[in-house]
Parts: C-alpha cells; structure tokens; sequence
C-alpha cells in the first residue's frame, strides 16, 4: 500500500458526461501528479500540482481540468467525456518534486465511457 | 525531450532462472532512471532508481538494474525469476524543466512459468 488513495475505483458512464476522479497524497506530500494509462497511449502525464498551485502540464486535454484543495487532496475533472477517454486515471504523490524522488502511485481509477 | 524504449514487449522465462527486462534511454543531461512494477488491478509500485554513483542498483525484492552510459541502458535483472514476479514493468526517465514528471516506456509483461 503507497499510502495513496483514488475513489472511485471504477466508473462507467456515458459519452457527453462530465466525472470527477479524487486522490488523497501520502500524509506529507505536497505534490501530486495525474496520469493517463491507456493501451494506445501507454502512460502519460497530464498534470502536477503543488502546495495548491499548478506546477506542470503534460498532454493534458483541454475538456480536462484539475485541482489541488489546502488539504491537499487533488481532483481530476473529465468534461464533454468521448469513448476514447477511456483509461486508467493514476494519482501519484512525492514530498518535494525533485528529480531524485520517486513517486508514489495510487490503485488508480477505472474510466469506462459507453 | 527525454524517451524510453523497452523493446520487448513480453519476456517468458522459468522459475528459477535469471531474468532480464530491457530498457534504453535518450535524455539530454544526466539520466534519472527508475523501474516501476504494475501488477493486475494494481498502481505502479516503484523498484529502484537510478541516480548517481555504482552502476549496479539494488532495488526492492531482489531485483538490480545495471546502468550502462555508453550503451544508454538500464536493465532490471533477477537472478532467480520467482512465479510471483509475473507483472508488467515499465521503466521511466524523469523529464520536466525540473524532472516533474515521468516518460514511461512502454511496458515488458514478464511472464514466470513454473
């Protein structure tokens, strides 16, 4: 167990829908990042967010958005879904960014679009 | 920008026997190279890292990396492949103006028969 949590664990939902996927960092960590797992694509970065602020974008689309709340928590929200965002959603967290630290991953969030 | 290619896409191999996963890199600067392991319905566990010094990484469950600058690889290796090992292994290399974020490879499934 990383000490990083997602809910949901899965979600179905149709085309059009907007979801929101939640991750709550390892106690400590101030920087949490979100990737895309997906057969095609394999894993991508979309975006890390620090202290509340965002630090970096990766190949985030522009239907997505997300954010990072004083406790630290952090939310992926999917707009105007589209059956190709079907994916695993990972939520990562490390305590300050550097390049020396691992990651630490969450269970992830299954995206299934219909 | 920086990549990792894993050129197998599966590597078969029996319990007992070494095993090896392959990994090249590309960065510009010096290489910050890390080994993750996905096991089903599960988020990515980090294995070892690579930063400075020796060449040879020890890393979680018996696992080792060797570095090699002038070849720019980084395997994971084993030297006696247990059942349970079976999963699939990503190595990344940190990217970003900071190294933020991971670039993943593809993926190696390993498969360990008993």
């Amino acid at each position: 167990d990383s000490g990083v949590t997602q809910t949901p664990k899965h979600l179905i939902t149709a085309t059009g829908q907007r979801v929101t996927l939640r991750c709550s960092p390892r106690s400590g960590d101030l920087s949490v990042y979100w990737y895309q797992q997906s057969l095609d694509q394999g894993l991508q970065f979309l975006i890390q967010y620090y202290n509340g602020e965002e630090r970096a974008k990766g190949n985030i689309l522009e239907r997505f958005s997300a954010q990072q709340f004083p406790d630290l928590h952090s939310e992926l929200n999917l707009s105007s879904l589209e059956l190709g965002d079907s994916a695993l959603y990972f939520c990562a967290s490390s305590v300050p960014p550097g390049r020396n630290n691992e990651q630490f991953f969450g269970p992830g969030t299954r995206l299934t679009v219909l | 920008a920086q990549s990792v290619a894993q050129p197998e896409d599966q590597v078969n191999v029996a319990e007992g026997n070494p095993l090896t996963v392959k990994c090249t890199y590309s960065v510009s600067g010096n290489p910050y190279l890390f080994w993750y392991v996905q096991y089903p319905n599960r988020g990515l566990q980090f294995l070892l890292k690579y930063i400075t010094g020796d060449n040879l990484v020890k890393g979680s469950y018996g696992f080792e990396a060797e570095f090699n600058k002038s070849q720019t690889s980084f395997h994971l290796k084993k030297p006696s492949a247990l059942v349970s090992d079976s999963a699939l292994y990503f190595c990344a290399v940190r990217d970003g103006d900071y190294g933020q974020n991971f670039v993943f490879g593809p993926g190696t499934r390993l498969s360990v028969l008993p």
